[in-house]
């Protein structure tokens, strides 16, 4: 079985500082990769994805991610990063199986901005 | 207002009872999946249904029931085997679409205490 882990657990930077959230999987076939934010008080929602093509993907809010297969890594980045970033970040994995969809999901990171 | 509705909000259990968390979703989306959250451990899937009358269990499923007769409602049972029940509850449906590209959408999520 898959797993997926963000060995961050609370990262805590200032204001226009640059961002790398690191997510590493198990798996060594296909996969599908998913980021997913939770900000305080709101739904979790999708931030960005990565089937296939270009491996760096763009999501909102000007948030990117890299999939480096060699790595097993799909790490998440934000080159200045505002005080609205403030929430918790989570990697998800899916392995592609007709008809036995279900994600999973890493541990994720507390994101806390300083003003 | 298209989305994924959770209720209640906040639910108290006592011991030895059985409580139920609703989930209703008006997106005609196929699949629907309940997580646990808990602080530092991410999501954990504990069931899944990818059609009506037919549903799986995920990676926790001892302790809870489910059911799905109809394509928009999902209910979680946490029953009184289910030892540590305290946890915030996520509801989440996807559609359709090419294997693995299984974006989730998730409801606000419903916080359990045991009294």
């Amino acid at each position: 079985a898959q797993s997926v882990s963000q060995h961050n657990h609370h990262v805590i930077l200032s204001e226009a500082a640059s961002l790398e959230l690191g997510c590493n999987y198990s798996y060594g076939g296909t996969v599908n990769l998913f980021w997913y934010v939770q900000y305080p008080g709101q739904h979790l929602q999708l931030l960005l994805k990565y089937f296939s093509g270009d491996p760096l993907v763009k999501g909102i809010k000007g948030f990117e991610a890299e999939f480096i297969k060699s790595k097993f890594s799909f790490n998440l980045r934000k080159p200045s990063v505002q005080w609205s970033d403030t929430a918790e970040y989570f990697c998800a994995v899916n392995v592609p199986n007709f008809g036995n969809e279900k994600l999973t999901f890493g541990t994720g990171t507390r994101l806390t901005i300083i003003p | 207002d298209g989305g994924i509705t959770q209720s209640p909000k906040y639910l108290f259990r006592k011991e030895g009872q059985n409580v139920t968390l609703s989930c209703e979703q008006n997106l005609n989306h196929d699949a629907m999946y309940w997580y646990r959250q808990d602080p530092g451990q991410g999501l954990r899937l504990i069931y899944y249904s990818q059609i009506v009358n037919d549903f799986q269990k995920g990676d926790i499923a001892e302790g809870y029931s489910v059911s799905r007769e109809k394509k928009e409602s999902f209910p979680l049972t946490v029953t009184s085997a289910q030892k540590n029940p305290t946890a915030f509850y996520l509801c989440a449906s996807s559609p359709r679409g090419r294997a693995g590209e299984n974006i989730q959408y998730f409801g606000a999520g419903t916080r359990l205490s045991v009294l």
